[in-house]
């Protein structure tokens, strides 16, 4: 079984730039969760998707939105990019909405914002 | 707020030595935690889990973790230590979404 892909795997963009990030789960999985790491604050939860609905968010600004999918691939967009804003996006897929369910993490997007 | 915590930021053992990793939760509600690691270059991956039942739950390659009420603990543990477990370890939990502790890297020292 194919495990969780993000697209693309790095990426550089300036501030005021916006950058779409992109994630497929494993196969039959419907929740889409998306984690931001970095050396100082660690993982942070984002927000999750399940059946095409936001059902979780985290205290992040309005520039930080996703969506899914039908098929429950998940975009992440963030706007106006911050140099904050530099860090690996991890995408993390389960059966069910919630924690309760093992997520399977992808390999992460690494976003640099010059 | 739920939060979850890691006091040691790094530690560093030789090989057979043991492993006891501190894992602290402040939230109420629905306990679930989990252990995951992250191997350098890959992804992260759990190790163990803890929703309900037997306090003491065994995970993969040897890792075992105590979940303990009364202390707000889920330390991870494992009786000797091979250098393969060079990695970063993560504690978790939530009971709406995860909160993930800021991590313990973990040298084994051949």
């Amino acid at each position: 079984k194919a495990g969780v892909t993000q697209t693309p795997r790095y990426l550089i963009k300036t501030r005021g730039q916006q950058v779409t990030l992109s994630c497929s789960p494993i196969s039959g999985h419907r929740s889409v969760s998306w984690y931001q790491q970095t050396p100082g604050q660690g993982l942070q939860f984002l927000f999750e998707y399940f059946s095409e609905t936001q059902r979780n968010k985290g205290n992040f600004p309005g520039r930080f939105s996703g969506r899914q999918f039908s098929n429950s691939r998940s975009e992440m967009n963030v706007s106006t990019l911050e140099l904050g804003d530099s860090a690996l996006y991890l995408c993390a897929s389960s059966h069910q909405q919630g924690p309760t369910d093992t997520q399977y993490f992808g390999p992460g997007t690494r976003l640099t914002v010059l | 707020a739920q939060s979850v915590s890691q006091h040691n930021h790094h530690v560093i053992l030789s090989e057979a030595a043991s492993l006891e990793l501190g894992c602290n939760y402040s939230y109420g509600g629905t306990v679930n935690l989990f252990w995951y690691v992250q191997y350098p270059g890959q992804h992260l991956q759990l190790l163990l889990k803890y929703f309900s039942g037997d306090p003491l739950v065994k995970g993969i390659k040897g890792f075992e973790a105590e979940f303990i009420k009364s202390k707000f603990s889920f330390n991870l543990r494992k009786p000797s230590v091979q250098w393969s477990d060079t990695a970063e370890y993560f504690c978790a939990g939530g009971a709406n979404n995860l909160f993930f502790g800021t991590g313990t890297r973990l040298t084994v020292i051949p």
